[in-house]
């Protein structure tokens, strides 16, 4: 049974400060590992996609993989009102010819001005 | 380039009704996956289709939940005597590629279905 798990929160963070998000995950054999905004009563908007170990950057966005310890995580710097939403963590992995995300149940992010 | 399209997106079902939801991916996709989330829940994968086939339909109920994806057309998700914990939200994505381990899904607006 593949888990992904993530501190459902509230996370308050104040405006203009970094926030650290994590998610940790089961199966070893994932490959791909996105993050997810989701504002209340909306769709899952991608906001980041990670494959290989490491930092990648986007804007205010850097999402980090450690694969050996089954580890992402989303730093928002500069958080701003408008980030204020749920982040879920969704991991990719593929075999006999599917593909599946799993997701993360999601922690709820509260940007206070 | 339009996105992700579902229809309706809101459902309202009495107990023991028939819903049908509605699911067009973006142009040039033929990959659809359909998820369902419960309130205060993550989104769970129900299944997996290409034009005309069911790749993985593994989290997909056994009973009463159906879906297919014919060769012209939307994508349906059809849910067969509704109960009440059927109400949730259902989220169509859809991808570009065959199933690759760096597939990425654009999901739609969602229905709202709550049965009374």
């Amino acid at each position: 049974q593949k888990e992904v798990e993530q501190n459902s929160g509230p996370l308050s963070v104040p405006e203009g400060a970094i926030a650290s998000l994590n998610c940790t995950y089961s199966d070893r054999g994932s490959q791909s590992f996105f993050w997810y905004r989701q504002y209340s009563g909306k769709s899952p908007e991608l906001i980041m996609s990670i494959y290989s170990n490491g930092d990648k950057e986007d804007g205010r966005f850097t999402a980090q993989l450690n694969k050996a310890s089954q580890y992402v995580s989303l730093l928002i710097r500069d958080s701003q009102p408008s980030d204020s939403a749920t982040y879920l963590c969704a991991v990719g992995t593929s075999g006999a010819g599917s593909y599946q995300l799993t997701f993360g149940k999601g922690t709820k992010l509260s940007v206070i001005p | 380039n339009a996105g992700v399209m579902q229809n309706p997106r809101h459902l309202v079902r009495r107990r023991g009704q028939e819903a049908r939801l509605r699911c067009s991916p973006m142009k040039g996709h033929s990959h659809v996956y359909w998820y369902r989330q419960l309130p205060e829940e993550g989104l769970k994968f129900m299944v997996y289709l290409q034009k005309e086939n069911i790749i993985d339909e593994s989290g997909m109920p056994k009973e009463r939940f159906s879906a297919e994806f014919p060769k012209e057309g939307p994508s349906i998700l059809r849910i067969q005597q509704v109960v009440r914990g059927d109400s949730a939200a259902y989220f169509c994505a859809s991808s570009p590629n065959p199933p690759a381990s760096k597939e990425t899904q654009y999901f739609g607006p969602g229905t709202r279905l709550l049965v009374l």
